[in-house]
């Protein structure tokens, strides 16, 4: 299977200020078609995972435009421009294009 | 709007079965592939089981395949998850997911339903 891996597991970070996270993959999501099957998810406390990038880059209906996604081969990364409140609790990628997917461990964000 | 509504969690013991079902709503079902993923307390996420859009394709994961069946409804708008030989380690929030367009997409979670696996 592949292994995903975040880092830092736990990001303390000032209000207004950036955040980033990292997510390497053991080996390269690049699918056969071209694409790249790599999301990234929030999970709030107390709620279900709410997808927030897909495929790398491209952001949710919805989601705030503070939030990007970049990345390429088997590295990632989930910036934050400015943080907000609301955006305390877990972040997850996942990758889909090898089957199982798989999830990293998990990035806990809360305010310093 | 677009919903999805998880039912059938709760208490069982150990080598016990539970059949967890999904309510569909505010969109296609017959045309979305879908997913069951699970989370244990105070864990991370583990995907379990795929079905495609018309069950001709379903995959499971190596913890659960022999244990556990994913099937579908399309008239019923509603996927199911039947769970036998229950474990203690099946301890855990299930999560129905949309995987709209195409199998990787992941984009719709359900609220989640509780299986408690314990005597």
């Amino acid at each position: 299977d592949v292994v995903m891996t975040q880092s830092p597991l736990s990001l303390p970070v000032t209000l207004g200020q950036p955040a980033s996270i990292s997510c390497r993959s053991s080996q390269s999501l690049v699918y056969s078609d071209g694409n790249t099957y790599l999301n990234w998810f929030q999970q709030r406390p107390g709620q279900s995972p709410r997808r927030l990038i897909y495929r790398v880059s491209n952001r949710d209906s919805g989601v705030p435009d503070r939030f990007s996604g970049s990345g390429s081969g088997t590295d990632f990364t989930l910036k934050i421009s400015r943080v907000e409140a609301e955006d305390v609790g877990v972040y997850y990628c996942m990758q889909a294009t090898h089957w199982p997917p798989t999830f990293g461990q998990g990035t806990k964000l809360e305010i310093k | 709007e677009v919903q999805l509504v998880e039912s059938g969690g709760g208490l069982v013991q150990p080598g016990g079965s539970l059949r967890l079902s999904c309510a569909a709503s505010g969109f296609t079902f017959s045309s979305c592939n879908m997913n069951w993923v699970r989370q244990a307390p105070g864990k991370g996420l583990e995907w379990l089981s795929y079905v495609s859009s018309s069950s001709s394709i379903i995959h499971y994961a190596d913890s659960v395949k022999g244990r556990f069946t994913i099937s579908r409804n399309n008239v019923k708008d509603s996927l199911y998850l039947q769970m036998n030989s229950l474990r203690d380690e099946d301890t855990a929030v299930y999560y129905c997911v949309t995987s709209s367009g195409y199998a990787a997409a992941f984009d719709i979670w359900g609220q989640g339903t509780m299986v408690t696996v314990s005597s």
